[in-house]
């Protein structure tokens, strides 16, 4: 299975902050990655797909970029709602894998 | 709208067998796959497998591999899990999600609680 790493695994800011987030998999997945938010006691949220695809509905602060092993979900600018945990997930493998997760908390 | 719901909360002793259900609807069920993903309490998301909803083809991953089978009925745009030989371990909130033309999950039911307690 492909492994899938985030760093930090949690993060204190505060709103309006600039935040990034890494995953880093196991092997070159080329674009196949996908981040969510999820919030305590709700289903996980897609917000970005393919790396860099920005879901429907998914408000522009977010964005994703990279390829390979080597990827980054910004927030531009944090809002008090974006504060949840952050996973990424591989597509590239029919096995998929997510990311440990990344707990963003209010500084 | 396009939504997936799932049944409800079940409460099994070891051993048992659970069967969780996913019923689509908004969509054609048979043009998208279907993933399972499970969240033990404080815990992170685990992908168990998928089911290729058009032609009913499955993967799993290892860890669930002989004691999970994913299920569809396409008459019914329903897709099942089922889990068995249950330990404390297997207790968790168990997701569906279907997945979209871009390789993300897009859309994942409310979520089905799985209690396992002797």
């Amino acid at each position: 299975d492909i492994q899938m790493t985030q760093s930090p695994s949690s993060l204190s800011a505060s709103v309006g902050d600039r935040v990034t987030i890494t995953c880093r998999p196991s092997q070159s997945i080329s674009s196949y990655l996908n981040w969510y938010q999820q919030k305590p006691g709700k289903a996980p949220k897609l917000l970005i797909y393919a790396a860099s695809s920005l879901q429907s509905g998914v408000p522009s602060r977010f964005s994703g970029s990279g390829s390979g092993t080597d990827f980054t979900l910004t927030i531009s600018s944090l809002q008090p709602e974006d504060f949840a945990t952050y996973y990424c997930q591989q597509s590239y493998s029919t096995l998929c894998t997510f990311g440990q997760g990344t707990k963003l908390e209010i500084k | 709208q396009v939504q997936v719901v799932q049944s409800g909360a079940e409460v099994k002793k070891p051993g048992a067998s659970v069967k969780v259900s996913c019923k689509a609807s908004g969509y054609t069920f048979t043009s998208n796959a279907m993933h399972w993903v499970r969240q033990a309490p404080g815990q992170r998301l685990e992908w168990m497998g998928w089911i290729n909803a058009g032609n009913g083809n499955t993967r799993y991953s290892q860890k669930f591999q002989g004691r999970v089978t994913i299920t569809r009925d396409t008459s019914a745009s329903t897709a099942y899990m089922e889990l068995s030989s249950l330990r404390s371990e297997d207790t968790a909130v168990y997701y569906c999600a279907r997945e979209d033309g871009g390789g993300g999950m897009d859309v994942w039911g409310q979520g089905t609680t799985v209690t396992v307690s002797s």
